[in-house]
């Protein structure tokens, strides 16, 4: 059972436009969302992350939102640059003791210049 | 700078081969962890690692076992390869997760392993 979803499997974006990458997730019990990127022949980089006790954070470009009641996060990159094209994941975990991290399956992201 | 080193970038190995895979990071990282990342099936967790000796199984760990005898080293061993296990194996360390902004992965380059 995936318990984080990344429904849509890529996304194609002008140059300059907002980039808007969704999450949605099933257990309750997570409590911290992360997000990475991968480029090809590399291992994801950490991006941005959110608490649970927060709806919004922000870092330069990139925006994640947490909608709890929807158990739906969402990524926005504004304005998107050719540079990030990648794929980008999401996670979640707890923080209350276990270690394990739950990672969707990935949006293929393509800025076109 | 952080750094989580992985042994091999490209493995070709043939099906029954015993096949090992190092990771090593810099950090004094407590937690380590193996994945592997298949298409349209994302990262899935195969060990763990949150103290030396110490492992627990994650969602996918048959046909696999680790070794972890010091704290910045976390073995992933393929006791007999096999076609299905042709993947990205990717290794990743992190903090005890203790409080905000403190749990988040760094991960190595990743090997690329063909099993032929």
């Amino acid at each position: 059972d995936q318990q984080v979803k990344q429904n849509s499997p890529s996304l194609s974006v002008q140059e300059g436009r907002i980039s808007i990458l969704n999450c949605d997730y099933t257990n309750s019990m997570f409590d911290y969302f992360l997000w990475y990127k991968k480029y090809p022949a590399e291992g994801p980089t950490f991006l941005i992350s959110i608490s649970s006790i927060k709806d919004k954070n922000e870092d330069g470009r990139f925006t994640v939102f947490l909608n709890k009641s929807a158990k739906h996060l969402s990524l926005h990159i504004v304005p998107s640059q050719p540079g990030d094209s990648a794929v980008y994941f999401c996670a979640a975990t707890g923080l209350s003791g276990t270690y394990k991290y739950i990672f969707g399956t990935g949006t293929r992201l393509k800025v076109l210049a | 700078d952080v750094k989580v080193t992985q042994s091999s970038r490209y493995l070709v190995k043939r099906t029954g081969e015993k096949v090992f895979l190092e990771c090593v990071q810099d950090m004094d990282h407590e937690n380590m962890f193996w994945y592997r990342q298949d298409p349209g099936l994302g990262l899935r967790l195969i060990y763990f690692s949150y103290d030396v000796k110490m492992k627990e199984k994650g969602d996918i760990p048959e046909g696999y076992s680790v070794s972890r005898e010091k704290k910045e080293r976390f073995s992933l061993i393929l006791e007999s390869a096999s076609t299905n296990q042709t993947s990205m194996y990717l290794c990743a360390s992190s903090l005890i997760a203790a409080g905000q902004g403190r749990v988040r992965q760094f991960f190595g380059p990743g090997t690329r392993l063909t099993v032929l």
